[in-house]
C-alpha cells in the first residue's frame, strides 16, 4: 500500500497567521490518465471529514479561498493563508491513485 | 440536497453481527464507485470496503479477512455492509463515503459501532 507521511502532526497557530501542512507520498500518485489523485480533508471537532482540495490542487464548492494545495509526484502541501478559529481541527491527506485509497495520520491544528 | 445518511450502528458483543445501511439523496449510488471508512477512537481515518460503481466488483482491507460484506440496493439508493465474527477492535465510527474526482467526495455523519462484552 502506498504510504503515506504528513508532518508536522501537531501545529499550533497564532490567529491571522500563515499555515503549511506537508504530505509525502511512498509513491508516485500521478493516475494512468494523467492527473494525480490526492485531496485534502478537513475534520472539526465531533465531525465528519470534509473534502478541501481535490487532485492537488482543486477547491471543493464552499470552501474559502484561503485554503490551497500545490505540488507534484509525491510531495504536496496544505496552505492556509491566514487561519481563523473555524479552521481549528484535523487535516488528512487521502490518495485515490493506487488501491486501495490511504490516508496521512492527519495534522492537528490548533489555535496558540 | 446531496447526502449520505448511515445507520445500524449500537452496542454488540465479540462475535455478534451487524448491519449498517448508509441511504443516499440526491445523486444515485449506481454512478459512483462508494466505500466504507471507519475511525476508531481518537485515532485517523481506515479504509474498510469498496464496491465499484458498476456493482460488480467489490474490495476489503485486510484485516476485515472475509468477516464483512459490503452490497448495494439501487432501487433504495441504500449501501450496505454486513459485519459479522465482530472485535473489540472494531469499535469505531464507520463512515459511508461517495468517490468523486478521484477522492472521497462526500461523507456521511458516521454511526458508531461499540463491539464489548
Amino acid at each position: 500500500d502506498v504510504v503515506m507521511t504528513q508532518s508536522p502532526l501537531s501545529l499550533p497557530v497564532t490567529l491571522g497567521q500563515p499555515a503549511s501542512i506537508s504530505c509525502r507520498s511512498s509513491h508516485s500518485l500521478v493516475y494512468s490518465d494523467g492527473s494525480t489523485l490526492l485531496n485534502w480533508f478537513q475534520q472539526r471537532p465531533g465531525q465528519s471529514p470534509r473534502r478541501l482540495i481535490y487532485k492537488v490542487s482543486n477547491r471543493d464548492s464552499g470552501v474559502p479561498d484561503r485554503f490551497s494545495g500545490s505540488g507534484s509526484g509525491t510531495d504536496f502541501t496544505l496552505r492556509i493563508s491566514r487561519v481563523e478559529a473555524e479552521d481549528v481541527g484535523v487535516y488528512y491527506c487521502i490518495q485515490g491513485s493506487h488501491w486501495p485509497f490511504t490516508f496521512g495520520q492527519g495534522t492537528k491544528l490548533e489555535i496558540k | 440536497e446531496v447526502q449520505l445518511e448511515e445507520s445500524g450502528g449500537g452496542l454488540v458483543q465479540p462475535g455478534g453481527s451487524l448491519r449498517l445501511s448508509c441511504s443516499a439523496s440526491g445523486f444515485t449510488i449506481s454512478r459512483h464507485s462508494m466505500h466504507w471508512v471507519r475511525q476508531a477512537p481518537g485515532k485517523g481515518l481506515e479504509y474498510v470496503s469498496a464496491i465499484h460503481y458498476d456493482g460488480r466488483n467489490t474490495y476489503y482491507a485486510d484485516f476485515v479477512q472475509g468477516r464483512f460484506t459490503i452490497s448495494r440496493d439501487i432501487s433504495k439508493n441504500t449501501l450496505y455492509l454486513q459485519m459479522s465474527s465482530l472485535r473489540v477492535e472494531d469499535t469505531a465510527v464507520y463512515f459511508c463515503v461517495q468517490v468523486s474526482e478521484g477522492g472521497y467526495g462526500l461523507w456521511g455523519q458516521g454511526t458508531t459501532v461499540t463491539v464489548s462484552s
